[in-house]
């Protein structure tokens, strides 16, 4: 079964900082892997996707994410972060067959002027 | 020009009513999904249609029932509400299974 693990449930950052979020995925094929942001009281975003290819994918909003299967992790990075990033950060792992998105628990991003 | 549409955006209800939620995509997608996002923000897939299909059926209980009309359109039917079935309810569409899935902005439902 796919799984997925956010290790950090809050971050603060300060505006201007950069931003690194984690996630680390267990999947048994090659996986579909996917950032999502959720601002409050709104639906979820897609920031990003990696299907195949090169492992460095670029997203919306400034943000990048690096698949590394020797690591089982495709963590999201971000290098000047701005207040309006404050969100809730979703990394989300699909099967093959049927899409059957499986979300990491989140990681709340606040941050200080 | 909303993508995903949902309706209504918070719902207030009894324990024991029965209740909808309707979803509405405008992207031409073949396949549609419900989550259900708890107070801890969990998000958990529930079901999923492909062309008014269903191909994905999470161990939801039975008063949960989807109903997909047509291709844009993937409803909700909850009967007998409790009050753990408070929650965000998501509906998402992708253009099929291997593609991306885009969400509508949630439908806060409380059981009182």
């Amino acid at each position: 079964a796919q799984s997925v693990t956010q290790p950090d449930i809050h971050i603060t950052v300060s505006e201007g900082a950069s931003l690194e979020l984690r996630c680390n995925y267990s999947y048994g094929a090659t996986p579909y892997l996917f950032w999502y942001v959720q601002s409050p009281g709104q639906g979820l975003q897609l920031l990003l996707k990696y299907f195949s290819g090169d492992t460095l994918v670029q997203g919306i909003k400034g943000f990048e994410a690096e698949f590394k299967r020797s690591q089982s992790s495709f963590n999201l990075r971000k290098p000047s972060v701005h207040w309006s990033d404050a969100a809730e950060y979703f990394c989300a792992v699909g099967a093959a067959a049927g899409n059957k998105l499986t979300f990491g628990g989140g990681t709340r991003v606040l941050v200080k002027p | 020009d909303t993508a995903v549409s949902q309706t209504p955006k918070y719902l207030v209800t009894q324990m024991g009513n029965d209740k909808s939620i309707k979803c509405e995509q405008n992207l031409g997608h073949d396949t549609m999904y419900w989550y259900k996002q708890d107070s801890k923000k969990f998000l958990k897939i529930m079901f999923s249609y492909n062309n008014k299909e269903l191909i994905i059926n999470e161990t939801v209980p039975n008063r949960f029932s989807p109903k997909s009309p047509d291709k844009a359109h993937l409803n909700l039917h909850i009967n007998s509400l409790e009050l753990g079935d408070s929650a965000v309810y998501f509906c998402a569409s992708s253009p099929d299974y291997r593609y991306e899935q885009y969400f509508g902005p949630g439908t806060r439902l409380t059981v009182t």
